[in-house]
């Protein structure tokens, strides 16, 4: 069955360096999603890709944040200069519609950790 | 802004029991809500979506109910296993052009053998 893919399954990285996580979403979807969650919270949303652009992002997405797809199966979150509140578990997300019938498939997770 | 509750938090039942998690949600303008499992630091896996239109759906031993008007959702759960324990998560997805899903907190469910 096919399955969204991350890697790292966890990084470890220090406060103020950039750190780049990757996703390989289902195949035939078309719309590409982050969500985060930091220990013990919510699940959160933080944004979502479609048509090689970002569709919606949520307060938490700032300039600090960037999203690409840089070939046909990859999709990327870059942190740049991570904070130590940025340490959560970091999920990518795809499905193949939107709407009623958008199902949202996710991955594993990549943990990640700033020291 | 949409917010989402599931109650109880955590729930302790005996092997066999049939079990009711809740979930409610502030506004009712949803395209569908979507039912999701998490094992311990691992991800989420999705149980049962339900769209807007339907009022419940099935697999397996799973029951998924929405009552859209009163903002409520519950997953049932038959002839429970210890192998369901774990956190269910319930989101929805909200209308308006709006693709995120808004998540509960997650009931943490563990059957004892």
């Amino acid at each position: 069955e096919p399955e969204v893919t991350q890697t790292p399954s966890h990084q470890v990285t220090q406060m103020g360096q950039e750190v780049i996580l990757r996703c390989v979403p289902i195949s035939n979807h078309l719309y590409f999603y982050w969500y985060r969650q930091i220990l013990g919270q919510k699940v959160e949303f933080l944004v979502s890709f479609y048509n090689n652009e970002i569709s919606e992002k949520s307060e938490i997405f700032d300039d600090q944040f960037s999203v690409e797809r840089p070939d046909g199966s990859n999709f990327t979150l870059k942190i740049r200069s991570t904070k130590l509140e940025d340490s959560a578990m970091y999920f990518c997300a795809s499905s193949e519609s939107r709407g009623g019938s958008g199902e949202q498939y996710f991955g594993p997770g990549t943990r990640l950790t700033v020291t | 802004k949409q917010e989402v509750t599931q109650i109880p938090a955590a729930l302790s039942v005996p092997e066999g029991e049939n079990l009711v998690l809740n979930c409610s949600f502030t506004d009712s303008a949803i395209y569908n809500l979507q039912w999701f499992r998490q094992d311990p630091g691992k991800g989420l896996t999705s149980l049962l979506l339900i769209q807007s239109s339907q009022r419940e759906q099935t697999s397996g031993r799973l029951n998924a109910s929405l009552d859209k008007s009163s903002g409520r959702s519950t997953l049932y759960i038959a002839a429970s296993q210890p192998g369901d324990s774990a956190t269910y998560l319930c989101a929805v997805n909200l209308q308006g052009g709006s693709e995120k899903l808004v998540f509960g907190k997650g009931t943490k469910l563990t059957v004892n053998p």
